[in-house]
């Protein structure tokens, strides 16, 4: 199974809305997470289960979506957000997982 | 809180054997996680190479698993990584993570091997 980001890149203002696809080749179910990494960091998981926000992760991150399509909503872009947003999957069997190609996210 | 430190050469021949380790503190590797490591190329993203269950199961990145081994040592509280018949392209950050089901709750922090001669 194939994870598909969109876009690759952005940019954008302290306070907008943002949002991030992520297309599956085929139906995951609600196996997806979402992460966020920043230059010389390890990722750090935001969103379990496509909709389930991780502990200590801000409100205004958010994801939605079933089946093979997913997104990622921030919905009021702070400074400390700026940073590469990946989506991952659970293929069931056999059992493998597969990251998204990620979106950079940059500041406008 | 578990925390994950990988440790291993930064430096390896093309043709030779990448050996990363990664130590868990702060918790049990027979706890009921998958243990992974995840790599990035520098600059591009991420890549999950394999995992590992406490028992001994694996599961590998089908483009990477005739060259890759995953192992656990329940004794020393650690699980590694072996990379076998490494190129260029397999100069990256290595990172170790705890898999919650599917995904990934803790990262180690990472590290760089190049593999150059």
């Amino acid at each position: 199974i194939q994870l598909t980001q969109s876009p690759s890149s952005l940019s954008a203002s302290v306070g907008d809305r943002v949002t991030i696809t992520c297309r599956a080749s085929q139906g995951i179910s609600s196996y997806l997470a979402w992460y966020q990494q920043k230059p010389g960091k390890a990722p750090k998981l935001l969103i379990y289960a496509a909709s389930t926000l991780q502990s200590g992760v801000p409100s205004r991150f958010s994801g939605s979506g079933s089946g093979t399509d997913f997104t990622l909503t921030i919905s009021s872009l702070q400074p400390e957000d700026f940073a590469t947003y990946y989506c991952q999957q659970l293929n069931s069997y056999p059992r493998a997982l597969t990251f998204g190609g990620g979106t950079k996210v940059e500041i406008k | 809180q578990v925390q994950l430190q990988e440790s291993g050469p930064g430096l390896v021949k093309p043709s030779g054997t990448l050996s990363l380790t990664c130590a868990v503190s702060g918790g049990s590797i027979s706890s009921s996680n998958w243990w992974s490591w995840v790599r990035q190329p520098p600059g591009k993203g991420l890549e999950w190479i394999g995992e590992i269950y406490h028992s001994g199961s694996t599961n590998y990145n089908p483009s990477l698993k005739s060259r890759v081994t995953i192992s656990v040592d329940k004794s020393k509280n650690q699980f590694s990584l072996k990379v076998s018949s490494v190129t260029a392209a397999d100069t990256a950050v290595y990172y170790c993570a705890i898999n919650s089901y599917y995904y990934m709750e803790v990262w180690g922090k990472g590290t760089t091997v190049t593999v150059s001669s």
